[in-house]
């Protein structure tokens, strides 16, 4: 089973919202990451967590907090977003996060900014 | 920096004929490379990857080639079929410092394969 499920599928939310999108894996992997794409662009990684420690920050914006609660759940919290946030935020996990560890991806949550 | 290029945007292709997809990149430090599809509103599968110890690994319809010395790798799917359309991408990660964990991805191929 790689399975990685992503909730919600779809979140509209004003500039002064504060939302969260959730994520989840029972596959016992120990990186989880959180990516944004754009339409008709390629991921872009947001952050890397291994074992329950972030351990890559790609120079996101502190309005995007994330949060590890454990080892099979990942949390991204919103807070004053911008309509350029708008995007496919994805969600992955991997047994390890060498770099020759698979990354398995959820469908993503639509995620658009008013 | 586009580190990892696609340069065709779409590729059409008729059921039961071989469907070849190419990447190239420009950074000597990746050494595993994967590729992923993506159908619209879901988040990509992955499909098969490469370790740069290698030129060639194959999983049934699927075979990915690297040329490490060009810098480019490609993905046969024989034969294509109607559910292969989806759109591709090549990602790579590279040895080393703080770069673990960070799949570098190209951007994306468009595959149709027509009855």
């Amino acid at each position: 089973d790689t399975e990685v499920t992503q909730t919600p599928k779809h979140l509209v939310m004003g500039m002064t919202n504060k939302k969260s999108l959730k994520c989840e894996q029972h596959m016992g992997h120990r990186a989880m990451y959180w990516y944004k794409q754009k339409a008709k662009k390629p991921p872009e990684l947001m952050f890397v967590y291994s074992y329950e420690k972030l351990s890559i920050n790609e120079s996101v914006p502190s309005r995007f907090s994330p949060e590890c609660p454990n080892s099979s759940l990942l949390n991204l919290h919103l807070h004053a977003l911008q309509p350029e946030d708008s995007a496919l935020y994805l969600c992955a996990s991997s047994r390890a996060s060498g770099r020759t560890d698979t990354q398995y991806f959820g469908p993503g949550t639509r995620l658009t900014v008013l | 920096d586009q580190q990892v290029k696609q340069n065709s945007p779409s590729l059409s292709v008729q059921e039961g004929r071989i469907s070849i997809l190419n990447c190239d990149y420009t950074n000597s430090m990746f050494d595993y490379f994967l590729w992923y599809k993506k159908y619209p509103a879901e988040g990509p599968t992955f499909l098969i990857s490469i370790s740069s110890i290698k030129d060639k690994n194959e999983d049934g319809r699927f075979t990915v080639f690297l040329n490490k010395s060009a810098k480019h790798l490609s993905l046969h799917i024989v034969p294509s079929q109607p559910g292969d359309s989806a759109v591709y991408f090549c990602a790579a990660s590279a040895l080393g410092g703080t770069s673990y964990g960070k799949l570098t991805f190209g951007q994306g191929t468009i595959l149709t394969v027509h009855p």
